[in-house]
């Protein structure tokens, strides 16, 4: 297994232009989550998705559009890229068992690595 | 309150030592407790998951206090290599939304 994959690693983008981050999971997990870290900072949750079909808003989700048309991959979307988005960009994904209250653990990919200028 | 909040630090402590930290959690219905681990520039790896009865695993121990909403997690006799930053996820109950903390820091001097 790969686990998760995370392209690409490094992005720098002017004001203005749109960018896909792409980010596939094998493990057939249901929970897919993208998340950006500035500098000395936490995680945010920008958008999470828990199931094919299936997108909703996490802390931070403006400037950013998502998809989830298969179980496997969760692209993020940023349209008119802004300095502010500068950051780390983590997708992750897990699961819930079926009938349980309980989460598994997350995995995480390596990261992408924006700058906008 | 913040649905997750940890003090970010930096925790200063020489090898050796014994260190805790700290997660309070506002939403009382969760059932899943997670410590993760972050190095500089790197991905979260999971740590330990923290169970009702606490859990422990070598030098790390994770403890679930309902009653005050907290989890924890104890280093003992700490090594330079544990120097990273500490995050802990309580996932609710009802949803897929999972909040970190804003991570603890944890500096092991020689």
């Amino acid at each position: 297994n790969a686990g998760v994959t995370q392209t690409p690693k490094f992005r720098i983008l002017k004001i203005g232009q749109s960018m896909t981050l792409q980010c596939t999971q094998d493990m057939n997990h249901n929970y897919m989550y993208w998340y950006r870290q500035d500098p000395g900072m936490g995680l945010k949750l920008i958008y999470y998705s828990v199931g094919a079909g299936i997108t909703d808003k996490g802390e931070v989700p403006n400037g950013y559009n998502v998809s989830r048309s298969t179980t496997e991959d969760f692209p993020l979307r940023l349209e008119l890229a802004a300095p502010s988005q500068t950051s780390v960009y983590f997708c992750a994904s897990g699961g819930r068992a079926v009938g349980s209250s309980s989460y598994n653990e997350q995995f995480f990919g390596p990261g992408t690595r924006l700058t906008v200028l | 309150r913040k649905e997750v909040e940890q003090d970010p630090g930096p925790f200063n402590v020489p090898e050796g030592a014994t260190v805790a930290f700290n997660c309070t959690y506002s939403n009382s219905a969760s059932q899943s407790f997670f410590w993760y681990r972050q190095d500089c520039r790197k991905e979260p790896k999971l740590l330990m998951s923290v169970y009702s009865s606490g859990n422990e695993d070598g030098r790390f121990t994770a403890q679930l206090n309902r009653a005050s909403q907290y989890i924890s997690l104890l280093i003992r006799d700490s090594k330079l290599s544990d120097s990273a930053t500490y995050l802990c996820v309580v996932p609710p109950s009802n949803t897929g939304k999972l909040i970190f903390g804003q991570g603890t820091t944890l500096q092991v001097k020689p």
